[in-house]
């Protein structure tokens, strides 16, 4: 089955820098990738996705790159604010969310003031 | 509702006790998941209703778990004689097909 991994576990940045986590999967068949964010004592948050069929997907401060040779994808939060502080975790399945997704093991983020 | 509903929020049961879980997903979403997330780690899947067709139950642990969806709504999730390794929070979501997840808050299950 699908195995996802995720980089870092823990990310400590000041406010205003860009953080970045990174993912890797290992079915060349999924082609559907979300982010989620974790804030706590709540269920995870869908934030951003992005489909196999484009590299790169922007949202305000928050974008997403697809790599599919080389089967990874990158979360990019730049400008960081307090707020931004949570559990985020990436996840991929086949068939454009048609499936169940396979969740990496999540980074927590903090950002300083 | 306007968002996945979990009842309760927080429970604590002694091992051996069966307990259930429960999950009020958004009106109209027709595929229900449920994950499990214990300290530390990633979302386990446990297993995916979707309209009619059979659940997929790959993810469920043990046969002391079990799930149903009742009128393609409403979904319990069963843990039958409780053991502490069980302890975790229980998380569903609910979505239209092929589109993102909408978790709900969890239960937290504590086995003492």
């Amino acid at each position: 089955g699908e195995n996802v991994e995720q980089h870092p576990s823990t990310l400590s940045v000041q406010e205003g820098d860009s953080a970045v986590i990174k993912c890797t999967y290992s079915d060349s068949a999924s082609n559907y990738f979300p982010w989620y964010k974790q804030e706590l004592g709540k269920g995870p948050q869908l934030i951003i996705d992005i489909r196999s069929n484009v590299g790169e997907k922007k949202d305000q401060r928050i974008a997403v790159t697809l790599n599919k040779t080389a089967k990874h994808f990158s979360l990019h939060i730049t400008e960081t604010q307090p707020e931004d502080s949570a559990v985020y975790f990436c996840a991929a399945s086949k068939n454009s969310g048609y499936s169940t997704l396979t969740f990496g093991k999540g980074t927590m983020l903090l950002v300083s003031p | 509702g306007a968002g996945v509903s979990q009842s309760p929020s927080n429970k604590v049961t002694e091992k051996g006790k069966d307990v259930e879980l429960r999950c009020d997903p958004i009106s109209g979403h027709t595929a229900l998941y449920w994950y499990r997330q214990s300290l530390g780690q990633g979302l386990e899947f446990l297993i995916y209703f979707q309209g009619n067709s059979a659940p997929d139950k790959s993810g469920l642990p043990s046969d002391r778990f079990s799930a149903e969806r009742t009128g393609g709504s409403v979904s319990t999730l069963t843990i039958q004689r409780t053991q502490q390794e069980d302890s975790a929070v229980y998380l569903c979501a609910s979505s239209l097909p092929g589109r993102g997840y909408t978790f709900g808050s969890g239960t937290r299950l504590t086995v003492v």
